[in-house]
């Protein structure tokens, strides 16, 4: 069965700090990869999405980045944190539900806190 | 106007009660659609997944798509506190993506 792993759970960090926020998944090969924000009380934003190893689209412009230098691992990072960083972020892989018609499942999360 | 739409709510149901849980969509394109359930900083599961018009059960819940009308839901029979958490509808969005509505955040009180 397919897992899908994030690390740290909580982080807080000092504006102006870098970030490093890590995605793995594991019983499955070549999942495309997504990484959402969703802030306090709202609905997920889509940040990042990547079908294979190197190919990034980003969907909103902002502080981060993400890169993808395995297969299996996703990653999103940022130079300098800014308080609007702030968030709980997610990642999810692509899977399939009934009719093979797509869906995602989602990670654990990542909390983070940008004083 | 968001692609897809939901009443963030609060809802708050004494245990027992049956819930109801709603979504309107603007665009018919990919019309199929999921529902997740998400604890209190936990990430999202995924709870029902329905691309037909019409009811789909599994125990207690059911998914419920009005294709005319543009319409999704999810009921719940006799709720239980274990219930309380937000609930986010989803459509596909085409291009690998998933278009969320903004969760309702549900609490089941004994």
């Amino acid at each position: 069965s397919q897992t899908i792993h994030q690390w740290p759970a909580t982080l807080v960090q000092p504006v102006g700090s870098p970030l490093s926020l890590e995605c793995t998944v594991e019983g499955t090969s070549n999942p495309n990869l997504y990484w959402y924000r969703q802030a306090a009380g709202r609905g997920l934003q889509l940040l990042f999405y990547s079908v294979g190893i190197g190919q990034i689209s980003s969907e909103v412009p902002q502080n981060l980045s993400a890169s993808r230098p395995q297969d299996r691992q996703f990653i999103l990072s940022s130079k300098k944190l800014l308080l609007s960083d702030s968030g709980f972020y997610l990642c999810a892989w692509k899977g399939f539900g009934e009719g093979d018609r797509e869906t995602q499942y989602f990670g654990p999360g990542t909390r983070l806190l940008v004083l | 106007q968001k692609e897809v739409e939901q009443d963030p709510g609060p809802l708050s149901v004494p245990e027992g009660a049956i819930v109801s849980l709603n979504c309107t969509y603007s665009n018919s394109a990919f019309q199929y659609f999921m529902w997740y359930r998400q604890y209190s900083r936990k990430g999202p599961e995924l709870l029902m997944y329905t691309y037909s018009s019409g009811n789909k059960e599994d125990g207690r819940f059911t998914a419920q798509v009005d294709k005319s009308s543009k319409y999704i839901s999810l009921f719940i029979r006799d709720s239980q506190p274990s219930d309380s958490a937000t609930y986010l509808c989803a459509k596909a969005g085409g291009y690998n993506k998933l278009i969320f509505g903004a969760g309702t955040r549900l609490a089941v009180h004994p």
